[in-house]
């Protein structure tokens, strides 16, 4: 059964400051994704990561993927508090013709001023 | 390009009762999941179509069901709701399996 894990999974930090968010995952994929969530929100796109060494990068998040070591990253530089949300990993497998969608179980990300 | 959308917005059922939620897909998109997310935790996959057929499904009992119609629009139904259904359901559309996808506002269902 493929399992999705992040952490930290609760993350207060001060702007300014960087930091990494880890995803691991359990069984083969090699498509990863990252989403952002606000509050009382639905899920927005981030990330697609679709092979091995992929590295993507937009504003202040950058996110990689590793999928021998089955990895992903997601990595804040010069943390802002507009960046405070939870973030979730996804990883998609495919068994038997079928797809599963397995996310994390998120990363609440607090941002101090 | 018109996003994904869902209907209702917020629904409170009582326990034992039939659930039917809508989702209308974003324009050029076959591909339909839906996700059920309790507060506070990760959303938990449900299932997805693809053309009008099931193409996986999450831990989830036979009482969660679906269609997709020939529009590529989506139906999530639930039977015999229980306390624990209470949950935000979000749907998300892609233009085919294993591509980007695009979440809906979701419908935030309270079964008392």
């Amino acid at each position: 059964e493929l399992k999705v894990e992040q952490n930290p999974l609760f993350l207060s930090m001060q702007e300014g400051k960087n930091y990494t968010i880890y995803c691991n995952y359990s069984t083969t994929s090699d498509r990863l994704y990252w989403y952002r969530q606000d509050p009382g929100k639905s899920l927005e796109s981030l990330f697609v990561l679709l092979s091995n060494g992929a590295v993507k990068q937009e504003g202040r998040l950058m996110a990689s993927l590793d999928t021998k070591a089955r990895l992903s990253t997601l990595h804040i530089t010069a943390a802002v508090h507009d960046l405070s949300a939870t973030y979730f990993c996804a990883v998609d497998t495919r068994m038997n013709r079928d797809d599963k969608i397995i996310f994390g179980k998120g990363t609440r990300l607090h941002i101090l001023p | 390009e018109t996003g994904v959308t869902q209907s209702p917005t917020h629904l409170i059922k009582t326990r034992g009762q039939q659930v039917t939620l809508r989702c209308s897909s974003q324009s050029g998109h076959n591909t339909v999941s839906w996700y059920q997310q309790a507060l506070g935790q990760g959303p938990q996959f449900i299932f997805q179509y693809y053309r009008e057929e099931e193409n996986g499904r999450g831990n989830f009992p036979p009482r969660f069901s679906g269609l997709q119609f020939p529009n590529y629009s989506s139906e999530l139904n639930v039977n015999a709701l229980e306390l624990d259904d209470s949950a935000l359901y979000l749907c998300a559309s892609s233009k085919d399996r294993a591509h980007e996808q695009y979440f809906g506002p979701g419908t935030r269902l309270t079964v008392t």
